[in-house]
């Protein structure tokens, strides 16, 4: 399962709202992940199963979608939230399939 | 708390082995599925394997005659074998635990990485 990842860049400002775009070759039903990269940090499991906050994740992200379509979405952007997001399908393995990774900057 | 730590040589030569140790404090490796991810230069992330609870193996088709995860319970350590690497193996290596699911599907915990060089 290719898995399309959009946009590569995203810059935006704190205290915006910003929404990351995966798309599946197929239907992976909702067995989709999405991780957080940061340096110098173990990346960190935010959300699993399309829309499940993994604990400890903040409310203000929230993921959506199932099928062929999932979006990523962080409301009121916080200086933390600047990093790279990666999503991960899980319905068809092995192999696991990685999108090529959403890097947010600070605007 | 679960903590992984990739250790292993940063500079491999072509056509040699690549040898990574994955040491996990906090959580035993005999419970779980336990994985090995890379992550090469422009980001793109692939799946190379991962090894369960029982010893049991699944691996990446597209490494599949390269490859070899094992694992030393003793010390709560598994191993990451890849064979005849070139420069194109050359990323940054991650261990990771699946999160208890009763599947492998998704990562929790993740080590920081460890990046590899191949070159001559």
């Amino acid at each position: 399962v290719q898995m399309t990842q959009s946009p590569s860049y995203l810059a935006a400002s704190p205290g915006e709202s910003v929404s990351i775009s995966c798309k599946a070759s197929k239907s992976i039903s909702n067995n989709l992940a999405w991780y957080q990269e940061k340096p110098g940090k173990a990346n960190k499991l935010l959300i699993h199963s399309g829309s499940t906050l993994q604990s400890g994740t903040p409310s203000r992200f929230s993921g959506s979608g199932s099928g062929t379509d999932f979006t990523l979405t962080i409301r009121s952007l916080e200086s933390e939230d600047f990093a790279v997001y990666y999503c991960q399908q899980y319905n068809e393995y092995p192999p696991y399939t990685f999108g090529a990774g959403t890097k947010l900057e600070l605007k | 708390e679960v903590q992984l730590q990739e250790s292993g040589p940063g500079l491999v030569k072509p056509s040699q082995s690549l040898s990574l140790t994955c040491s996990v404090t906090g959580y035993s490796i005999t419970s779980n599925y336990w994985g090995w991810i890379r992550k090469f230069p422009g980001n793109k992330m692939e799946w190379m394997g991962y090894i369960s609870y029982s010893g049991s193996t699944s691996y990446n088709p597209s490494l599949k005659s390269r490859i070899s995860i094992t694992r030393d319970t003793s010390k709560n350590q598994f191993f990451l074998q890849l064979n005849s690497v070139t420069t194109e193996d050359t990323a940054t290596y991650y261990c990771a635990r699946y999160k208890r699911t009763g599947r492998p599907y998704y990562f929790d915990y993740w080590g920081q990485g460890v990046m590899v060089t191949v070159s001559s």
